[in-house]
C-alpha cells in the first residue's frame, strides 16, 4: 500500500528556532499533500495544501510566512516554522495523494511529527 | 465554524460489544464521508468511507450509515475488541477522496475486557 514517511517523528527545539518537516511519498507520486495541526486531545485542524511546483494555499489563519512549506518534487513536501515559539508546539501531520488519473484514490497519512518548542 | 460536529465524545464499549459513533455535517456540497481511526502517536488510517449515493457500507465489522436528508452519518463497530480501543474521527469533503479533509471532533473509545 502507499507510504507516506514523516522526519523527523519528534523534535523539541528552543524557542525562537526554526524546524523543518519533511513528508515524502515512497511508492507513489503526490501531486498534492496537506498538511494538518493537532493538539493534543483535539481534532486534526488543516493548515495548507501544498501543490508541486506551486505556492501554497493556506487556511484562513494560518500564518503563511511563519508556516513555510516548499513543494519541490512529486515525492516531498516541507513544513519549516520559523521563529517558533512554545504555542506552536504540536502534532503536525502531513497526507498526500497522488496523480490526477489516481483521483478516487484516499489520501495516506503519515504518521506525524511532534514538535515541542521549550 | 464546526461544519463536522461527532458524538460522543469518549465512549466505553464491552468486548464483544457494538460501539456507534454518530457525526453530523452542515454543508449539503460534501460528497465524500471517510472514518479515521487514530492510535496515539501515529497518523489517521483510513477506516472505511461512504459516498451520499449509498445509504449503508459494510467492510467487515465496520459499517457507516448514511442519511442524506438528516445530514447525518454514523460508524458501527461490530464485535468490538480491545485492539479497537482508539481515537475515531469521521471526516468530509467536496470533491471527492482526495480533497481537503473536514474533521469531526473525535471520538474516544476503550473497549474493555
Amino acid at each position: 500500500g502507499a507510504v507516506v514517511s514523516q522526519h523527523p517523528s519528534w523534535v523539541i527545539c528552543k524557542s525562537g528556532t526554526s524546524v523543518k518537516i519533511e513528508c515524502r511519498s515512497l511508492d507513489f507520486q503526490a501531486t498534492t499533500m496537506f498538511w494538518y495541526r493537532q493538539f493534543p486531545k483535539q481534532s486534526l485542524m488543516l493548515m495548507a495544501t501544498s501543490n508541486e511546483g506551486s505556492k501554497a494555499t493556506y487556511e484562513q489563519g494560518v500564518e503563511k510566512d511563519k508556516f513555510l512549506i516548499n513543494h519541490a518534487s512529486l515525492t516531498l513536501s516541507t513544513l519549516t516554522v520559523t521563529s517558533a515559539h512554545p504555542e506552536d508546539s504540536s502534532f503536525y501531520i502531513c497526507s498526500a495523494r497522488g496523480v490526477q488519473r489516481q483521483l478516487n484514490q484516499p489520501q495516506h497519512f503519515g504518521d506525524g511529527t511532534r514538535l515541542s518548542i521549550l | 465554524q464546526q461544519q463536522v460536529k461527532q458524538s460522543p465524545q469518549s465512549l466505553i464499549v464491552q468486548k464483544g460489544g457494538i460501539s456507534i459513533i454518530n457525526c453530523a455535517y452542515e454543508n449539503t456540497a460534501f460528497d465524500y464521508f471517510p472514518w479515521y481511526q487514530q492510535f496515539p502517536g501515529k497518523g489517521p488510517a483510513l477506516l472505511i468511507a461512504i459516498r451520499p449515493d449509498v445509504s449503508e457500507k459494510k467492510e467487515g465489522r465496520f459499517t457507516i450509515s448514511f442519511n442524506k436528508s438528516a445530514k447525518q452519518f454514523s460508524l458501527h463497530i461490530m464485535d468490538s475488541q480491545p485492539g479497537d480501543s482508539a481515537t475515531y474521527f469521521c471526516a468530509a469533503s467536496i470533491g471527492g477522496t482526495a480533497s481537503k479533509l473536514t474533521f469531526g471532533t473525535g471520538t474516544r473509545l476503550q473497549v474493555t475486557l
